[in-house]
């Protein structure tokens, strides 16, 4: 398919879990970004990568919560030791430049319990 | 430092009767604005953007938005709604210069009455 496309789309886990959610971007789009939505809430942003590297990481919560790319394409959300707070709809958007159109995917909606 | 702020958490309206969105920002550099709407169960999609052309920015679905620079506003409007514009909508801001981290509105859900 042409859009980005994320996995998991569900996602329920126990307390203490790890947890690993993948996003495929839009081919040859460069610059990729990792947003957190609660329920009633605007996304909230949590990694920003140029390719490969993680241009701006000021958005991770905590040390529980990293994500790779390492091939510039591809990205891994991974969360360690999941908490009920945890919980929350993790969405994808790849975009062709920084500060271009956000193309997103539907989301991984993450569950622990 | 950019931040943006959806008036309204809930917009109700009649079907046929005009939308107006409310949506001011703050940045510290020249911003780029956006618009995203989210449907139920389905990914967000761009309305339309403004980034330094014509204020009067149109988007799909006879959308509209108009950037002032003097009120720090980006209003959504359309001049009648449809029953399929129920969604919730989202102002997003980039300051360019900045972080290029884009930033949301907490939304806006729209509510569309036959």
């Amino acid at each position: 398919g042409a859009g980005v496309s994320q996995t998991p789309s569900n996602k329920v886990t126990e307390k203490g879990k790890y947890v690993e959610l993948r996003c495929d971007p839009i081919s040859g789009h460069t610059a990729l970004y990792w947003y957190r939505q609660s329920l009633g809430q605007g996304p909230e942003f949590l990694i920003y990568f140029q390719g490969t590297g993680a241009a701006d990481d000021s958005g991770l919560p905590n040390d529980r919560f990293f994500a790779v790319r390492p091939e510039g394409s591809v990205s891994t959300l991974k969360i360690q030791r999941t908490e009920r707070g945890d919980s929350a709809v993790y969405l994808c958007a790849s975009s062709l430049a920084r500060a271009g159109e956000l193309f997103f995917g539907e989301g991984s909606r993450l569950t622990v319990l | 430092a950019q931040s943006v702020t959806q008036l309204d958490s809930h917009v109700s309206v009649s079907e046929g009767t005009p939308v107006l969105l409310r949506c001011n920002y703050s940045s510290s550099y020249s911003p780029s604005l956006f618009w995203y709407v989210q449907h139920p169960n389905k990914g967000l999609q761009l309305l339309l953007k403004y980034t330094s052309a014509a204020t009067l920015v149109k988007g799909i679905n006879g959308f509209e938005a108009e950037f002032k620079k003097s009120e720090t506003s980006f209003h959504l409007t359309k001049p009648s709604a449809h029953m399929s514009d129920a969604a919730e909508y989202f102002c997003v801001v980039i300051a360019s210069g900045g972080s290029y981290i884009p930033t949301f509105g907490r939304g806006t859900s729209l509510i569309v009455h036959p």
